[in-house]
């Protein structure tokens, strides 16, 4: 237990479906990432929000859609996927301090897009 | 574009071996990470390494980071079973705290 939640840990969906993914950190962290791991593939950095502000955007099409209500809660709004995007999606967060910083990862939403 | 190459991409070998996984870049790095993430779980970070030619060692791990801070390796004497997991290596960007290029890991298996 890493203080890092998702939900749900997996989901199924159609290529017209609109559905989001879920993360919260317990940690008092400020900072909170969205990754995809795919097989034979690095993890791969999708957004990052510090203090509540999207700071990175590592050219994400735009079906993949993120939010950031407050610093504990962040979401992945999903909408006319394809194939290629079943994934594990991974939330990380961390404390934000301007030295080296460690992130914490939730376990991952397993993704299938059909 | 930074990247990381892993090697071996797959190990599985018996209780009481030796091992070591491999991680090189051609680009240099502030630092570098290692994690392991098991079987539907996130990955946890085992060990950030800072210096080029540091060596840290966690019980029967031990990590190297290479002295022009481009390589780093993950050595584990007499693994168990309990060490099976994908071992992930990451980069740390010197111009971000955060920004980590991972490599795509080495699967370990070890049979009891």
């Amino acid at each position: 237990e890493t203080g890092v939640t998702q939900t749900p840990r997996h989901l199924v969906m159609g290529m017209t479906n609109k559905k989001s993914l879920k993360c919260e950190q317990h940690l008092g962290h400020n900072a909170m990432y969205w990754y995809k791991q795919s097989a034979k593939k690095p993890l791969e950095l999708m957004f990052v929000y510090n203090f509540k502000e999207q700071t990175e955007n590592n050219s994400v099409p735009s079906r993949f859609s993120p939010e950031c209500p407050n610093s504990s809660h962040l979401f992945l709004h999903l909408h006319t996927l394809q194939p290629e995007d079943s994934a594990l999606y991974l939330c990380a967060s961390s404390q934000a301090s301007g030295v080296q910083e460690t992130q914490y990862f939730g376990p991952g939403t397993r993704l299938l897009v059909l | 574009t930074q990247l990381l190459e892993q090697s071996p991409q797959f190990l599985s070998i018996q209780e009481g071996e030796n091992l070591t996984v491999y991680c090189n870049s051609s680009s240099v790095f502030s630092s570098l990470q290692w994690y392991r993430q098991e079987p539907g779980e996130g990955p946890v970070l085992l060990v950030t390494v800072v210096t080029g030619g540091e060596v840290k060692k966690l019980k029967r791990l031990t990590f190297q980071f290479g002295d022009a801070r481009k390589d780093s390796s993950l050595h584990i004497t007499a693994a168990q079973p309990g060490d099976t997991g994908l071992y992930l290596c990451a980069g740390v960007d010197g111009g971000s705290n955060y920004k980590l290029t991972f490599g795509k890991g080495t699967l370990l298996t070890v049979n009891p």
